[in-house]
């Protein structure tokens, strides 16, 4: 069964810590992606990674940055966090493989808030 | 500038009728079109996918139907059942590679009995 994990459910901090939020999956996918989810916005992709050591800029990547050292796990860093990166942080991963190259698994997600 | 649109944020439909879920999208670009449903507290699931070469796609309550020239879709679910109340998300596959997904912003479905 396909899963995405990721650290935290929860998670509170406060302004200007620096945060980090692991997700690992077990499906030997080569994509992996971080979105946050806001009321009224969707789902908007904040970067990506198409392979060990690779990263792509997404939508919103301002104030984030991200690390995949191994292909099984990819971290989401905000460097300094601010009160506008309070949200729902959403890991997923997708094959390169057909036929389900465009279909993405995602983790259950973890609710930041930053006070 | 949202690319996918999904302009009703909530829909109330009664158990056993239909549901219909619309998205409407910018880009003439988008090839491919996936639904993705959301429960509370997980993270999205998979739906049902369509390509721009096909007009229907149908997966036993659902099916998707993409109209090109109005570069709109829609899913819909018959009969709806309570099971069904979550949140759905409309993507699109952004062209230039690496599979990226373009999300709409959701519909909140009640299904009431």
């Amino acid at each position: 069964d396909v899963k995405v994990t990721q650290s935290s459910r929860y998670l509170v901090k406060r302004t200007g810590e620096k945060v980090f939020l692991e997700c690992v999956q077990d499906m030997d996918h080569e994509n992996m992606f971080w979105y946050r989810q806001d009321p009224g916005l969707g789902l908007r992709l904040i970067y990506f990674s198409y392979d060990v050591k690779m990263k792509e800029k997404g939508d919103i990547p301002e104030g984030y940055s991200v690390s995949r050292e191994k292909k099984e796990r990819f971290s989401l860093i905000l460097e300094s966090a601010s009160t506008n990166q309070t949200s729902m942080y959403l890991c997923a991963s997708s094959s390169r493989d057909r036929p389900r190259i465009y279909e993405q698994y995602f983790g259950p997600g973890t609710r930041l808030t930053v006070t | 500038d949202q690319q996918v649109k999904q302009n009703s944020p909530s829909l109330s439909v009664q158990e056993g009728r239909i549901s219909i879920l619309n998205c409407d999208y910018t880009n003439s670009m988008f090839d491919y079109f996936l639904w993705y449903k959301k429960y509370p507290a997980e993270g999205p699931t998979f739906l049902i996918s369509i390509s721009s070469i096909k007009d229907k796609n149908e997966d036993g309550r659902f099916t998707v139907f993409l109209n090109k020239s109005a570069k709109h879709l829609s899913l819909h679910i018959v009969p709806s059942q309570p099971g069904d109340s979550a949140v759905y998300f409309c993507a699109a596959i952004t062209p230039g590679g690496y599979n990226k997904l373009i999300f709409g912003a959701g519909t909140r479905l009640a299904v009431h009995p």
